[in-house]
C-alpha cells in the first residue's frame, strides 16, 4: 500500500512562514491535494493538483511537489491558520485514496 | 450554493448495520463522483469509499471492503453508504465529499458536516 508521512506538529511564529511536508515514494509523480481542518469543522480544500489554490483561499497558501516530498507553505502565518493539515493522493496501484496522518499547525 | 447534508448516523451494537445518506444540492449531482471519508475521535482522515457519477464504478478502502456498500440515486440527488458487520473501530464521524468532476481521482472540493456513527454494546 502507498503511505504518506507528515510530521505530527509544526510550530510557527506569528507572521512567519510555516512549511508542512508530506513524504511518499515518488510523490512528485502524483497529484497532491491539501486540506485544512479547523477544530470541530469539516476539512476544506486549500491546494489541489500540487500547486493550485481554490477561489477564496488566500495567496499566503502555496505548495510544491517534487521527488519524494510535497510541501505546503503558509506565509505570514495568522492565528486563524491554526488547524490540522492533511495531504492526499490517489494511488492508482490500489485504486484508492490515501491521506497523510495530518499535521497540527500551531501559531505562536 | 453547493450543499452536502449527511444523515442516518447513530448508536449501533457490534455486528449491526446502519445506512448513511448524503443529500446534495446546488449542482448537477450526476456529473460528479462522490466519496465517504471518516474520522475516528481524535484521529486523522481515512478514506472509506468512492463512486463515479453514473454509479457504475465503486472503490473501497481495505478496512471496509466486503462490509460497506456505496451507492447513489441520481434522481434523488442522494449518496448512500450501507454499513454492515459494524465493529468498534468503525466508530467515527462520516463525511460525504464531492470530487471536483466526474473522475474519482479528482480532489474533494466540497464536504458535508458529517454523521456520527458509534458502535458500542
Amino acid at each position: 500500500s502507498y503511505d504518506l508521512t507528515q510530521p505530527l506538529s509544526v510550530s510557527v511564529a506569528l507572521g512567519q512562514t510555516a512549511r508542512i511536508t508530506c513524504g511518499g515514494n515518488d510523490i512528485g509523480n502524483k497529484n497532491v491535494h491539501w486540506y485544512q481542518q479547523e477544530p470541530g469543522q469539516a476539512p476544506v480544500l486549500v491546494i489541489y493538483r500540487d500547486t493550485n489554490r481554490p477561489s477564496g483561499i488566500p495567496e499566503r497558501f502555496s505548495a510544491s511537489n517534487s521527488g519524494n516530498t510535497a510541501i505546503l507553505t503558509i506565509s505570514r502565518a495568522l492565528a486563524g491558520d491554526e488547524a490540522d493539515y492533511y495531504c492526499q493522493v490517489w494511488d492508482s496501484g490500489t485504486a484508492g485514496w490515501v491521506f497523510g496522518g495530518g499535521t497540527k499547525l500551531t501559531v505562536l | 450554493e453547493v450543499q452536502l447534508v449527511e444523515s442516518g448516523g447513530g448508536l449501533v451494537k457490534p455486528g449491526g448495520s446502519l445506512r448513511l445518506s448524503c443529500t446534495a444540492s446546488g449542482f448537477t449531482f450526476s456529473s460528479y463522483s462522490m466519496n465517504w471519508v471518516r474520522q475516528a475521535p481524535g484521529r486523522g482522515l481515512e478514506w472509506v469509499s468512492s463512486i463515479s457519477g453514473s454509479g457504475r464504478y465503486t472503490y473501497y478502502g481495505n478496512s471496509v471492503k466486503g462490509r460497506f456498500t456505496i451507492s447513489r440515486d441520481n434522481a434523488r440527488n442522494s449518496l448512500f453508504l450501507q454499513l454492515n458487520g459494524l465493529r468498534a473501530e468503525d466508530t467515527a464521524l462520516y463525511y460525504c465529499a464531492r470530487n471536483d468532476g466526474d473522475f474519482v481521482f479528482e480532489d474533494f472540493d466540497y464536504w458535508g458536516q458529517g454523521a456520527l456513527v458509534t458502535v458500542s454494546s
